[in-house]
């Protein structure tokens, strides 16, 4: 099975820098996927890691180490529209996503 | 373009009672997925299908049950609702069930068992 683990909630200010972290144990890794939520709406999709290093996309970016069993979601120039609970999603050998529980990230003016 | 939808919205459900969660894509997508959605617990997954005429058990699939007759379709049902069954219920599908597959969600039901 799979096991995720990722901080409840974070704060931060209009313009600053967070960074999500995500562990995980599985007993297959084949990517990890990070999602972003807005209450009351589905998940988006942010990102897909498969090799170690960083991917940047914009205002965010998300690393990877795989012998580390680690990630982060790093969101730059924070906006108040980016209050919303990321979500990290590993993939295992079944090919099927297993969910953290989210990290609540709220942006204060 | 409508990508995934899913009906009803909401609906609040005394328990025992069947109760047919329905999701429609329209991308051709080969995958689909349900999951339910907890406070504290995070996405879980219940059902899948690699693709139609195929289904497949997740993590949670006690209760209920699904089926993939065509591609678009992906219905939901709960035989016999119990009030542990009070969720958020995404459907989701992907292109391909692959590793690196980004799964595309719908707007969500929210079902109430009481």
């Amino acid at each position: 099975g799979q096991n995720i683990d990722q901080p409840t909630e974070m704060t931060a200010t209009e313009g600053a820098i967070v960074q999500i972290n995500c562990t995980y144990q599985t007993s297959g890794f084949n990517g990890l996927f990070w999602y972003q939520q807005h209450a009351g709406e589905a998940p988006t999709f942010l990102s897909y890691n498969v090799l170690d290093g960083l991917e940047e996309k914009g205002r965010f970016s998300s690393f990877l180490s795989r012998s580390k069993g680690y990630s982060y979601l790093l969101l730059k120039e924070l906006q108040m529209k980016d209050s919303a609970s990321y979500l990290c999603a590993v993939t295992s050998n079944d090919y099927k996503l297993s969910f953290g529980a989210g990290t609540t990230v709220t942006v204060r003016a | 373009i409508a990508g995934i939808t899913q009906a009803p919205t909401s609906q609040i459900l005394a328990a025992g009672r069947r109760m047919t969660l329905r999701c429609t894509q329209d991308m051709r997508h080969n995958a689909m997925y349900w999951y339910r959605q907890d406070l504290g617990l995070g996405l879980r997954l219940i059902h899948y299908s690699n693709t139609a005429g195929t289904t497949g058990k997740g993590e949670v699939p006690d209760g209920y049950s699904v089926s993939r007759a065509n591609t678009d379709d992906f219905p939901l049902t709960l035989a016999s609702a119990v009030p542990s069954q009070t969720s958020v219920y995404f459907c989701a599908s992907s292109e391909g069930a692959g590793a690196s597959n980004e799964q595309f969600f719908g707007p969500g039901t929210r079902l109430t068992v009481l």
